[in-house]
């Protein structure tokens, strides 16, 4: 069975730096294009970064760029999201989930990044 | 970036009868490779989101058959059937063709 589990979500004031992981088991994680979306409190899905099998390829919303930083450790099956400089409009949950056949296949149950002073 | 303008945004439905979502995108969403990623996604209150269709009608594993997805280029629905108080919750279209990828502002399916 697939499993996500993100963790390192919490309180950070405007400017400041978190970084978010997400263990991945039950697949075989190398293999897969792993994805960061996020969703502001009572608002819709928004897409954040995804980042290729091996590391190669990341990609970002416009929103995130130069911000952000995704990356994996696929000896750890780990994927992280390093967001600094961070925004009150950054406060959302965030999620990661697998990418396959131009979609996000399996979800985590999220975890919750509040920026606020 | 490519918009995702679904309509329409609440959709009040009676238990066991159909609901029709439509998703249209600002470009087509046809890849290069002849694959049009464009998928169906769920979220039930409290939930995080669950995927339903991938590739405009293919139906992910596990997902009931009263779920169908239809379309191409722009224009893409997806359908329910016969509606249950379990599909209560927010749907999303959300394209892959090309990056940034881009959802559709979720429509809210309610029971009347």
């Amino acid at each position: 069975e697939v499993q996500l589990l993100e963790s390192g979500g919490g309180l950070v004031q405007p400017g400041g730096s978190l970084r978010l992981s997400c263990a991945a088991s039950g697949f075989t994680f190398s293999s897969y294009s792993m994805i960061w979306v996020r969703q502001a409190p009572g608002k819709g899905l928004e897409w954040v970064s995804e980042i290729s099998a091996g590391g190669g390829g990341t990609y970002y919303a416009n929103s995130v760029k130069g911000r952000f930083t995704i990356s994996r450790d696929n000896s750890k099956n780990t994927l992280y999201l390093q967001m600094n400089s961070l925004r009150d409009e950054d406060t959302a949950v965030y999620y990661c989930a697998k990418g396959l056949m131009g979609a996000t296949t399996n979800w985590g149950q999220g975890t919750l990044v509040t920026v606020s002073s | 970036d490519i918009v995702m303008t679904q309509t329409p945004l609440s959709s009040p439905v009676t238990l066991g009868q159909p609901a029709s979502i439509s998703c249209r995108s600002s470009q087509s969403l046809v890849f290069s490779d002849g694959n049009t990623y464009l998928s169906w996604l769920q979220q039930r209150p409290g939930q995080p989101p669950r995927l339903l269709i991938y590739k405009i009608s293919n139906r992910f594993s596990g997902v009931p058959d009263r779920f169908s997805g239809s379309g191409a280029g722009t224009d893409f629905t997806l359908k329910i059937s016969r509606v249950e108080a379990e599909d209560v919750g927010v749907y999303y279209c959300m394209q892959a063709t090309q990056f940034p990828y881009t959802f559709g502002q979720g429509t809210k399916l309610e029971i009347k």
